[in-house]
């Protein structure tokens, strides 16, 4: 396994289910990141974590929960969604700040699609 | 507001030709600006940066340009390839900041003609 791996790929749940999103990263990073991506709009920062730590929150409903168990994983857990939460999750991971350029590594996403 | 702007949804070249790919951006703590390319079905991959003390910088056939003054940047690739054809977004953030806290743009989607 190398970079960053999310799972599963593409997901279909109901708006009274609960799911979770796993992501796993392989590159000694200390910050990891949710996204999501809806149609014909920019990536949308949801969570950070550095150090397993969350450091920020952009305003997201309480019905997207993280979790952070180490440095290497992070999940994103969803219970009672809406329909227009149907989108791509994304997750990356990057070394933390004050390591010079650096860019963000990210998943090959998950495709949820809430009916 | 959208602090960083991609006003072309979409760019169609042909082969061996250049692709140029605008950003503007509006937050002036913007210093550090990147480009990532996007595949369907892959997450986004980093392509080329620069940071706000440089107005060039070249890497193989990519070429990123920016100008402060106008809060604008460009992509240039030469030549373009079919294989370059993806969604390429630009992103851009304060320099001492977590990498993945970029502000991203909408993207714009290449398309490279055999």
């Amino acid at each position: 396994e190398t970079g960053v791996t999310q799972t599963p790929r593409h997901l279909v749940m109901g708006m009274t289910n609960k799911k979770s999103l796993k992501c796993e990263q392989h590159l000694g990073h200390n910050a990891m990141y949710w996204y999501k991506q809806s149609a014909k709009k920019p990536l949308e920062l949801m969570f950070v974590y550095n150090f397993k730590e969350q450091t920020e929150n952009n305003s997201v409903p309480s019905r997207f929960s993280p979790e952070c168990p180490n440095s290497s994983h992070l999940f994103l857990h969803l219970h009672t969604l809406q329909p227009e939460d149907s989108a791509l999750y994304l997750c990356a991971s990057s070394p933390i700040v004050g390591t010079g350029n650096t860019e963000a590594f990210f998943g090959q996403g998950t495709r949820l699609t809430v009916v | 507001d959208q602090q960083v702007k991609q006003n072309s949804p979409s760019l169609s070249v042909q082969e061996g030709r250049i692709s140029i790919l605008n950003c503007d951006y509006t937050n002036s703590m913007f210093d550090y600006f990147l480009w990532y390319k996007k595949y369907p079905a892959e997450g986004p991959t980093f392509l080329i940066s620069i940071s706000s003390i440089k107005d060039k910088n070249e890497d193989g056939r990519f070429t990123v340009f920016l100008n402060k003054s106008a809060k604008h940047l460009s992509l240039h690739i030469v030549p373009s390839q079919p294989g370059d054809s993806a969604v390429y977004f630009c992103a851009a953030r304060p320099y001492n900041t977590n990498a993945g806290k970029s502000t991203f743009g909408d993207g714009t989607t290449l398309t490279v003609k055999p």
